[in-house]
């Protein structure tokens, strides 16, 4: 069972190119989400998704755009790479535990192993 | 932008003491606090979700409290082993938001 599984592991990008990161989770679980670890900032939701066809902003969802085709799988792209998305990157799924159409926060997130990208 | 804060921001245990550490965050909206644990070089991994005002969790030495109405939750580690060196996350989710995460803890233990 691999759970969520992201790539690339690693990437380095020169300023103005573009990247998609891939996630990829075989839980069947609803929502996935991509989230940034910064030092001293800790994980920032960048955007989400409550399932297949819907994404969602974040809290830092400038200069990224993603999509979710398949449940499985949740892309988050980035189409002119800048310094400041330097970061780790992290993939997280969990099941929906919907109340009134919204999104609920007591589903556990099962997170990737992380994709470091460096923007030079 | 809500504010989860996580105290102290890094902590050095002898093997074989007890510890804990704190999370605040808002004390309206509140519907779930999550706790995760993050060693070096892998991903965090879930020990406890609490829902209920007055929740205590508890997982082998690790147990969790929750306090709702003055906004904080205690993560307590008894005899600390050095496999419980990691970084401790958490994360408060209000109704109808997103998870907010704290900037963790991070706990080394002394052999």
């Amino acid at each position: 069972n691999a759970g969520v599984t992201q790539t690339p592991k690693f990437r380095v990008l020169k300023t103005g190119q573009s990247m998609t990161l891939l996630c990829a989770q075989d839980m069947n679980h609803e929502y996935m989400y991509w989230y940034r670890q910064d030092p001293g900032m800790g994980l920032r939701l960048i955007h989400y998704s409550v399932g297949e066809g819907t994404t969602a902003k974040g809290e830092v969802p400038d200069g990224y755009n993603v999509s979710r085709l398949k449940k499985q799988n949740f892309l988050l792209g980035l189409e002119s790479a800048a310094p400041s998305q330097t970061s780790v990157y992290f993939c997280a799924s969990s099941y929906s535990m919907l109340r009134g159409g919204s999104i609920s926060g007591a589903n556990v997130l099962t997170f990737g192993a992380g994709s470091r990208l460096t923007v030079l | 932008i809500l504010n989860v804060e996580q105290s102290p921001q890094s902590l050095h245990v002898q093997e074989g003491d007890s510890t804990n550490f704190t999370c605040s965050f808002p004390s309206s909206n509140f519907y779930a606090l999550h706790w995760y644990r993050w060693e070096t070089a892998k991903s965090p991994e879930a020990l406890f979700v609490m829902t209920l005002n007055g929740d205590e969790k508890k997982k082998g030495r690790i147990s969790a409290t929750l306090n709702t109405k003055e906004g904080y939750s205690y993560l307590y580690i008894k005899g600390s082993q050095p496999e419980d060196s990691a970084t401790y996350l958490c994360a408060f989710a209000g109704a109808r938001e997103k998870l907010t995460f704290g900037t963790g803890t991070r706990l080394t233990i002394i052999p």
